[in-house]
């Protein structure tokens, strides 16, 4: 079974520039979650979609990002305009979330894209 | 205070020794907890699970929760080379995985 896909793996990209990460989530899952990893903040959660509705952005940094969902099986990440502190790995993961079983929150990461932005 | 909080490391166990893992967490709330292990350069993957007091065995690894002290540890037996990686502990707050800043863990041949 095809587990999260995400692209592109790497991308580089100098400031100012609009950068556009995909994701798409295992087939059945209901749950979608963008993350950001980073040396200094570890991994932090930006959003996160259930039935392909935001639930939380709180962890959105600022203005710059957004994320959409426009169906079960796609979700993007954008940032506009890029800045180098936004140089990170993002990952985006997934999960089958079933109410009242504890062990649905179990989440399937991707394998991440690593931005840089010079 | 942190939400979660672990050791950072670098952990050092020889080959065939039990390695611990310790994880702290803030919300009282949280009901389940999960470990991930994080390889250099790699996406996290899930170890496994735990949601009640006690202990939880799963091969060569167990995890503990004791709700009281809001502590969550992993134990690793028969450690292998392997096992190094960085382990993650993430409590479920609210819907949502509130990962730690990992304990990287060096098995020693």
């Amino acid at each position: 079974d095809a587990g999260v896909i995400q692209s592109p793996r790497h991308e580089v990209t100098e400031m100012g520039q609009e950068v556009t990460l995909r994701c798409k989530p295992i087939s059945g899952h209901n749950s979608l979650f963008w993350y950001r990893q980073t040396m200094m903040r570890g991994l932090e959660l930006l959003i996160y979609f259930n039935n392909n509705v935001p639930i939380d952005d709180s962890g959105m940094p600022e203005d710059r990002f957004s994320a959409k969902m426009p169906n079960a099986s796609f979700s993007t990440l954008k940032i506009q305009p890029s800045e180098p502190r936004d140089s990170a790995v993002y990952f985006c993961a997934s999960s089958l979330r079933v109410s009242g079983d504890r062990s649905s929150y179990e989440q399937y990461f991707g394998p991440g894209t690593r931005l840089t932005v010079t | 205070q942190k939400e979660v909080e672990q050791n950072s490391g670098p952990l050092s166990v020889p080959e065939g020794a039990i390695a611990s893992l310790n994880c702290t967490y803030s919300d009282r709330g949280s009901q389940s907890f999960f470990w991930y292990r994080q390889y250099s350069g790699k996406s996290p993957e899930l170890i496994m699970f735990i949601y009640s007091n006690g202990d939880k065995e799963d091969g060569r690894f167990t995890a503990q929760l004791n709700k009281a002290s809001q502590y969550v540890s992993l134990l690793i037996r028969d450690s292998q080379p392997s096992d190094s990686a960085t382990y993650l502990c993430a409590p479920n707050q609210g819907g949502k995985l509130i990962f730690g800043q990992g304990t990287e863990l060096s098995v020693k041949p």
